[in-house]
């Protein structure tokens, strides 16, 4: 296993257009999450999967974000009508039951909206 | 308030020397969990160590320990014998039990290690 995969790792586009990112967990962990990391923060929790149940979301996915896990496996994060706030680094990380804390994470999708 | 504060924003070091970053945490939670990623300029996350609230040891993986002084609410990565390779942004992180094992970040220190 090589660890946990995301795709695109940059993105461009324009104001208003809508984009969709992609996770990859590594293969045994059930447990997955979104971070959004802007430029000279820390990442912050966007929301959570255990399987294919969202079980939490932050008060920072606003309804322009949506999150999915249809088969407990990858997940998408899509951002619809994009604003140049949402520019940043999208960050997915995974763990396994047995042992939460331990989240591995993904190289990131960067995200740059003109 | 911050959960997370790391007040360093940049650390220099030479090589083959120890650094300290800092951390400091709050919460309620008598139950909790500490952490510190490394982050190359690549981007990817890399887990470091972990300090559980009970633990009664300091942690230590390899080069790195974590000097958890509870009753300060710190939590200080200590790098001994750093290497030119440990040149990145540092991150201290929470997880609280009362929080699916999120993690709240602190905002990171960058460590520059030179020769």
């Amino acid at each position: 296993d090589t660890g946990v995969s995301q795709n695109p790792r940059h993105k461009i586009t324009k104001r208003g257009q809508n984009v969709t990112f992609r996770c990859d967990p590594i293969s045994e962990h059930n447990r997955l999450y979104w971070y959004r990391q802007t430029l000279g923060q820390g990442p912050e929790f966007l929301t959570y999967f255990q399987n294919e149940a969202q079980l939490e979301k932050s008060r920072l996915l606003s309804d322009r974000f949506s999150a999915e896990r249809p088969k407990g496996s990858f997940s998408t994060l899509e951002i619809q009508r994009t604003e140049q706030g949402d520019s940043a680094m999208y960050l997915c990380a995974s763990s396994f039951d047995r042992t939460p804390f331990e989240q591995y994470f993904g190289p990131g999708t960067r995200l740059t909206v003109t | 308030a911050q959960k997370i504060t790391q007040t360093q924003p940049g650390m220099f070091v030479q090589e083959k020397e120890a650094v300290t970053l800092d951390c400091t945490y709050d919460t309620s939670d008598q139950s909790y969990g500490l952490f510190w990623y490394k982050q190359p300029s690549s981007g990817e996350m890399i887990f470091l160590i972990y300090q559980g609230s009970y633990d009664e040891q300091n942690a230590t993986e390899g080069r790195y320990s974590l000097n958890f002084q509870k009753a300060r609410k710190s939590a200080n990565l200590v790098i001994s014998a750093s290497q030119l390779g440990d040149s990145a942004m540092y991150f201290c992180a929470m997880r609280e039990v009362s929080g699916y094992s999120t993690l709240t970040f602190g905002k990171g220190t960058m460590l520059l290690v030179s020769p």
